[in-house]
């Protein structure tokens, strides 16, 4: 059974702080999921990668295949960046997607 | 493309009463899923959909709830009865192949 863990659970920073949420799966996956969500509720994707890095603007996402984690990394972070960020596995053999619990992120000015 | 559209925002009802839950995946995607949002749960797939037909409804609580999806622009979750634990936001999300997903703005449920 695939468990997608993430932590922090929670995570409060000041404004132009660097941030990290890491992400680590069970087994063997064919991509990887960064979702961002606000308060209010709406969903986006901001990554989907099954190696190495991406990047877009400030946010950068990699992931380790051999060791199972993935990270998401926030650079020079704004108030706006406030909300939770869910990362989810989709697993190899089928497609289904599982979801980590979510690290809330709460970004001081 | 408006992307994945989802209908009502929000449902207010009796526990007993059944709910439809409506959802328009963007054009030319071939995959289409249902999800659960609750504070306690998380997120959690409840069924999903390849080129219209059910892959996997492993997630579907119990018997009380269906869903379809007649053809590839329209699908539809139902509660019946409803009941107060199924009080969460329900998302519909779509994609191509297993690419990025495209969530709609979720259908967030009250059964009293």
């Amino acid at each position: 059974k695939n468990e997608v863990e993430q932590s922090p659970q929670n995570l409060t920073a000041q404004e132009g702080e660097f941030i990290t949420i890491n992400c680590s799966y069970s087994v063997g996956i064919s991509a990887l999921h960064w979702l961002q969500q606000h308060p209010g509720g709406g969903i986006v994707s901001l990554f989907m990668l099954s190696s190495g890095k991406k990047k877009h603007g400030r946010l950068i996402a990699t992931i380790n295949i051999q060791e199972k984690h993935s990270s998401l990394h926030i650079t020079a972070s704004h108030p706006r960046d406030s909300a939770v960020y869910i990362c989810a596995s989709h697993m190899n053999r089928d497609d289904k997607i599982i979801f980590g619990k979510g690290t809330r992120l709460h970004i001081l000015p | 493309d408006a992307g994945v559209i989802q209908s009502p925002r929000h449902e207010v009802t009796e526990m007993g009463q059944e709910v439809t839950l409506r959802c328009k995946p963007i054009s030319g995607h071939d995959y289409l899923f249902w999800y659960r949002q609750t504070m306690m749960r998380g997120l959690e797939l409840l069924i999903y959909f390849n080129n219209n037909v059910p892959i996997d409804d492993s997630g579907m609580p119990e018997d009380r709830f269906s869903a379809k999806m007649p053809n590839a622009s329209f699908s539809t979750l139902k509660i019946q009865p409803s009941e107060p634990r199924d009080s969460a936001v329900y998302f519909c999300a779509s994609s191509l192949n297993t690419g990025e997903l495209f969530f709609g703005e979720g259908s967030r449920l009250t059964v009293l």
